[in-house]
């Protein structure tokens, strides 16, 4: 099957510095979701990208689809205390079945 | 409120031992997974299943069983043959339809050996 990679594995920056997640794929991906996950939580949807080149923003949060559709980044401009957590990229495969990378884990020092 | 709750939130189990983790949803949802979470590590599919009594092996089945009797139901066992089941696990659902749709996840059980 489709694997995803992400890096970086682990960052920490201090509030109001930006941070930015890649996610790499060896072939091509007909979509990428994005997820959060607080400490000892759940994974919660943050947005759905579809289109080569698409740029979507939510607030601080900048999400963008390469244009072969082989990557996909989150960067998040001063980040805050409220953004820590594991964001997890992830690819659809087959009917709805979802393929998710290793996820980058954020910290966030006040 | 629409949701999907999971229970146990912590569960322990005896060598040898079967256990099952409960997943209900009202959200209407047809699609239902099961994820194992190891620590520092992202999810891995489980089983899912698109309809009722209808269900299909993830990319580590091996130990583990379901059933989808309901719409609303979707539990898991994890059996006596899963030789390292302490994890975190997590149940999601979602529509089904040509849009990919995002999934929503339960609050999760956290399984360990006695």
């Amino acid at each position: 099957g489709q694997q995803v990679m992400q890096i970086p594995q682990y960052q920490h920056v201090q509030e109001g510095e930006d941070f930015t997640t890649y996610c790499n794929s060896s072939t091509t991906l007909s979509n990428i979701q994005w997820y959060k996950q607080r400490p000892g939580g759940h994974p919660v949807f943050l947005i759905q990208l579809v289109k080569s080149g698409e740029v979507k923003k939510q607030k601080r949060l900048t999400f963008q689809f390469g244009e072969a559709k082989k990557n996909s980044s989150l960067h998040i401009t001063a980040t805050q205390t409220t953004d820590v957590g594991t964001y997890f990229c992830a690819l659809i495969e087959g009917f709805q079945k979802l393929v998710f990378g290793t996820g980058t884990r954020l910290l966030v020092s006040p | 409120d629409g949701g999907i709750t999971q229970s146990p939130k912590y569960l322990f189990r005896k060598e040898g031992q079967n256990v099952t983790l409960s997943c209900e949803q009202n959200l209407n949802h047809d699609a239902m997974y099961w994820y194992r979470q190891d620590p520092g590590q992202g999810l891995r599919l489980i089983y899912y299943s698109q309809i009722v009594n209808d269900f299909q092996k993830g990319d580590i089945a091996e130990g583990y069983s379901v059933s989808r009797e309901k719409k609303e139901s979707f539990p898991l066992t994890v059996t006596s043959a899963q030789k390292n089941p302490t994890a975190f696990y997590l149940c999601a659902s979602s529509m089904t339809g040509e849009e990919f749709q995002p999934q929503h996840f339960g609050d999760g059980t956290r399984l360990s050996i006695l």
